[in-house]
């Protein structure tokens, strides 16, 4: 399908290690984003990119949390020395950013554990 | 107060009865209203959007937005358990970059 992917589907982690998930977005949309849903909570944003603009990290809870993403493809979510609160689904959402509409089109998530 | 508002739930409602589901938010700035359907152990999907004030109506969901009271809505008819899942308000200011605030959602449960 032409959707957003993303993987590992499923990460269980002992505390302290890290973790790098990945998100494949929509081919030709320039904006991708990362959030965070913990257990009975909504989504928390994380970082957004926008084509070549430099990424807009406001959300990234810690140091222990950065991303990347080359270009207008692939992105990776990485987490350093991962704490038991760090468990969550993290999603990843694409958009075409183009004037009247800010549809994000969301992946099924990372379901990270670390115990 | 947090910028969005959002009861949790769980709704729990007969199939074929009319769903109201509601948020409230703190932001005047805000301008573009969302509304997302996450079925369990899937991302969620926009379901309505809506810019300003006025409804929406798009087959058996309705959505309304009331900018003077800070307070939208999603109207679902004849509800199917098809619908049971988790609904996230969502809202932005639109012209910046570019967060949208999402509520926690409310769980949804339709009983046939």
């Amino acid at each position: 399908g032409a959707g957003v992917s993303q993987s590992p589907s499923n990460k269980v982690t002992e505390k302290g290690k890290d973790v790098e998930l990945r998100c494949d977005p929509i081919s030709g949309h320039t904006a991708l984003y990362w959030y965070r849903q913990r257990l009975g909570q909504g989504l928390e944003f994380l970082i957004y990119f926008q084509g070549n603009s430099a990424p807009d990290k406001s959300g990234l809870p810690s140091d222990r949390f950065s991303a990347e993403r080359t270009g207008e493809s692939v992105s990776t979510l990485t987490i350093q020395r991962t704490q038991q609160e760090d468990s969550a689904v993290y999603l990843c959402a694409s958009s075409k950013r183009t004037s009247g509409s800010d549809e994000q089109y969301f992946g099924p998530g990372t379901r990270l554990t670390v115990t | 107060q947090k910028e969005v508002e959002q009861d949790p739930g769980p709704l729990s409602v007969p199939e074929g009865a009319i769903v109201s589901l509601n948020c409230t938010y703190s932001n005047s700035a805000f301008q573009y209203f969302m509304w997302y359907r996450q079925y369990s152990r899937k991302g969620p999907e926009l379901l309505m959007y809506t810019y300003s004030s006025g409804n929406k109506e798009d087959g058996r969901f309705t959505a309304q937005v009331d900018k003077s009271s800070k307070y939208i809505s999603l109207f679902i008819r004849d509800s199917q358990p098809s619908d049971s899942a988790t609904y996230l308000c969502a809202m932005s200011e639109f012209y910046r970059d570019d967060k949208i605030i999402f509520g926690k959602g409310t769980r949804l449960h339709i009983l046939p």
